[in-house]
């Protein structure tokens, strides 16, 4: 069974420019959740999606927001990017309720903005 | 509020030795408390969870108590190997339409050969 897949794992940016991250859940898990890591600041949650729907927001800026097909693979956006939005960006998958099951992560994104 | 601290930041062991890591949740609705180990280059994978009705849970070397009173948790590692080096996350989840789960900061664990 193929695991969480998230593309592209390592990407560059500039100043306000955009990115585009992609996350393909398990077979079968339709609760996709994405987070920001960096040094210090743990895991610091920026949204949930199940069936396409929203269900829960973190405290980040509007810049930040993403959407889920229906095929529930997800994407997630950050505009005009400042060098702070700098980290990894994790994402997870399960089949129904992520606030009582296992999270299963992919390995990341990993952006750096210059 | 939702909020997750995490102690030590940083934990060095010997080998053989035990290392302990502790949690403190704020929100007294939370009902699910994982544990997730995250190693270098990869994302974390989850390696032992408890819920509210239940006090303490075993998984070989690997124990985790709650006291729900306290709004406590924590994490036995014993007889350490080098490969338990990693960076660990204590968690909080609650069964609502809210759903997500709150990770305190990490704590990163050394075991020294």
């Amino acid at each position: 069974k193929a695991g969480v897949t998230q593309t592209p794992r390592y990407l560059i940016k500039t100043r306000g420019q955009q990115v585009t991250l992609s996350c393909s859940p398990i077979s079968g898990h339709r609760s996709v959740s994405w987070y920001q890591q960096t040094p210090g600041q743990g895991l610091q949650f920026l949204f949930e999606y199940f069936s396409e729907t929203q269900r829960n927001k973190g405290n980040f800026p509007g810049r930040f927001s993403g959407r889920q097909f229906s095929n529930s693979r997800s994407e997630m956006n950050v505009s005009t990017l400042e060098l702070g939005d700098s980290a990894l960006y994790l994402c997870a998958s399960t089949q129904i309720r992520a606030s009582t099951g296992e999270l299963f992560f992919g390995e990341g994104s990993r952006l750096t903005v210059l | 509020g939702e909020n997750v601290e995490q102690h030590p930041s940083t934990l060095s062991v010997q080998e053989g030795d035990s290392a302990v890591i502790k949690c403190t949740y704020s929100d007294s609705a939370s009902n699910y408390f994982p544990w997730y180990k995250q190693e270098l280059g990869k994302g974390p994978q989850l390696i032992i969870d408890i819920r509210s009705n239940v006090g303490e849970k075993k998984d070989q070397r690997i124990a985790v108590t709650l006291n729900k009173t306290a709004k406590h948790f924590s994490l036995h590692i014993t007889e350490t190997q080098p490969e338990d080096s990693a960076v660990y996350f204590c968690a909080q989840g609650r069964k609502t339409s809210y759903d997500k789960v709150i990770f305190g900061p990490g704590t990163s664990l050394s075991v020294i050969p």
